[in-house]
């Protein structure tokens, strides 16, 4: 069965260190989303592409934040410099984009972000 | 904006027993989808079940049904005969325009043996 794979399930680095994370959606899926979820709380939408091109990134920390979906398929989104409160669990999520029919969005597992 | 209020941080339900969780949304739209997906410990996000604005009929998906009041914007999931894999985080989901999905804080549900 066709999954959201992400990379890396866990990453811990340093406070002013630079981070990546990958993420390859489903085959085929036109809309891919970034969220950010702290424990505990409901996931929080950074940023949207529909194919590579930016749909919503209104939530985005523009001034340390960045997510690039170059060839409409796989996204990286990147943090520099990262902070203490940047710790969460960033999913990535796609879905068919196609607004007549199913819209269910299919989540990965998910990066979990430690900054010390 | 668009919002979603899941009034209960935490629900309790016994085993077998049935129970409900509550959802409201506000929106402007007159067509959109509303969702509920689990998340369970440590594991990835998944759909529980889907409403379409313009249809009446309540979703069911067997165990799992919804009361869709669409007049006051309200979703409940209900879940009967309630099982241990059921313990989870469950969100209440609403689509929008463009599929931007806006997620409630979550309902943390807990089964009792």
């Amino acid at each position: 069965e066709a999954e959201v794979a992400q990379s890396p399930r866990y990453k811990i680095t340093e406070k002013s260190q630079a981070v990546a994370f990958w993420c390859d959606p489903i085959s085929g899926h036109a809309t891919l989303y970034w969220y950010r979820q702290i424990l505990g709380q409901g996931p929080e939408l950074l940023v949207q592409f529909q194919d590579e091109s930016v749909v919503d990134d209104s939530q985005l920390p523009k001034d340390r934040f960045s997510a690039e979906r170059l060839k409409g398929v796989d996204s990286t989104l990147k943090i520099q410099p990262a902070e203490l409160g940047d710790s969460a669990m960033y999913l990535c999520a796609s879905s068919s984009g196609q607004a007549t029919l199913n819209t269910e969005a299919f989540f990965g597992q998910g990066t979990r972000l430690t900054v010390v | 904006a668009q919002t979603v209020t899941q009034s209960q941080p935490e629900m309790s339900v016994q085993e077998a027993e049935t129970v409900t969780l509550s959802c409201t949304y506000d929106t402007s739209e007159s067509d959109y989808y509303l969702f509920w997906y689990k998340q369970p410990p440590s594991r990835q996000m998944i759909l529980v079940i889907r409403q379409e604005a313009y249809k009446q009929q309540n979703a069911t998906e067997n165990r799992f049904s919804v009361n869709f009041q669409k007049a006051a914007k309200s979703f409940s999931l209900k879940i009967s005969d309630s099982q241990l894999g059921d313990a989870a985080m469950y969100f209440c989901v609403k689509e929008g325009g463009s599929e931007k999905l806006v997620f409630g804080k979550g309902t943390k549900l807990t089964v009792n043996p």
